[in-house]
């Protein structure tokens, strides 16, 4: 079983939809919990950080289940430029991040 | 304003060469990493850094070495013993300050042919 994994994807959706993004994590001692997005060919790029009591930026709202192991992305209203791969990433304190596989994101006109 | 420079952009190199790829930081960060992602694929770690003069093999580290003379800099060579090193090359880094998040540079686009 990997350490994080992720909705297999690819999730085709048009304007306007709400659209959300399941992560589980595997490791208990896991202590820091990030979003990223990363565009077709570019690097990725910090989306949001996850916090215990759950957090919101805009459109976007991220929740941290640490009783479940379970993190979730919510975009509500998407827009085109929200078309990307959305990543899970975990860390334990003192260790590497680790990266879950990705789930690629479609907004369709 | 504070980053991560990776170059070249891109990098095309005649098989058995070996190649080394820039990475240079200035948020004053600790910890430096190195990962490969293939077309479609995640990424997979090849080596970290957490102090100067020191560092550790990832999940995919043959074929690459690194060296950390610096804090800022964090080379990455791709000797010739690296059997498919066509790939996109990801350096990034971070403060060991729990909570902190990684940061990326733009990347290197290695084709070796």
């Amino acid at each position: 079983r990997k350490e994080v994994e992720q909705d297999p994807g690819p999730f085709n959706v048009p304007e306007g939809a709400t659209v959300a993004f399941n992560c589980t994590y595997s490791n208990s001692a896991s202590q820091s919990f990030f979003w990223y997005r990363q565009d077709c060919r570019k690097e990725p790029k910090l989306l949001m950080s996850v916090y215990s009591s759950g957090n919101e930026d805009g459109r976007f709202t991220a929740q941290l289940n640490r009783a479940s192991q379970y993190i979730s992305l919510l975009i509500r209203d998407s827009k085109l430029s929200d078309s990307a791969t959305y990543l899970c990433v975990v860390r334990h304190y003192g260790q590497n991040f680790v990266f879950g596989p990705g789930t690629r994101l479609s907004v369709l006109p | 304003d504070g980053g991560i420079t990776q170059s070249p952009k891109y990098l095309f190199r005649k098989e058995g060469q070996n190649v080394t790829l820039s990475c240079e930081q200035n948020l004053n960060h600790d910890a430096m990493y190195w990962y490969r992602q293939d077309p479609g694929q995640g990424l997979r770690l090849i080596y970290y850094s957490q102090i100067v003069n020191d560092f550790q093999k990832g999940d995919i580290a043959e074929g690459y070495s690194v060296s950390r003379e610096k804090k800022e800099s964090f080379p990455l060579t791709v000797t010739s013993a690296q059997k498919n090193p066509t790939a996109f090359y990801l350096c990034a880094s971070s403060s060991e300050t729990l909570g902190t998040p990684l940061h990326f540079g733009n990347g290197t686009r290695l084709t070796v042919t």
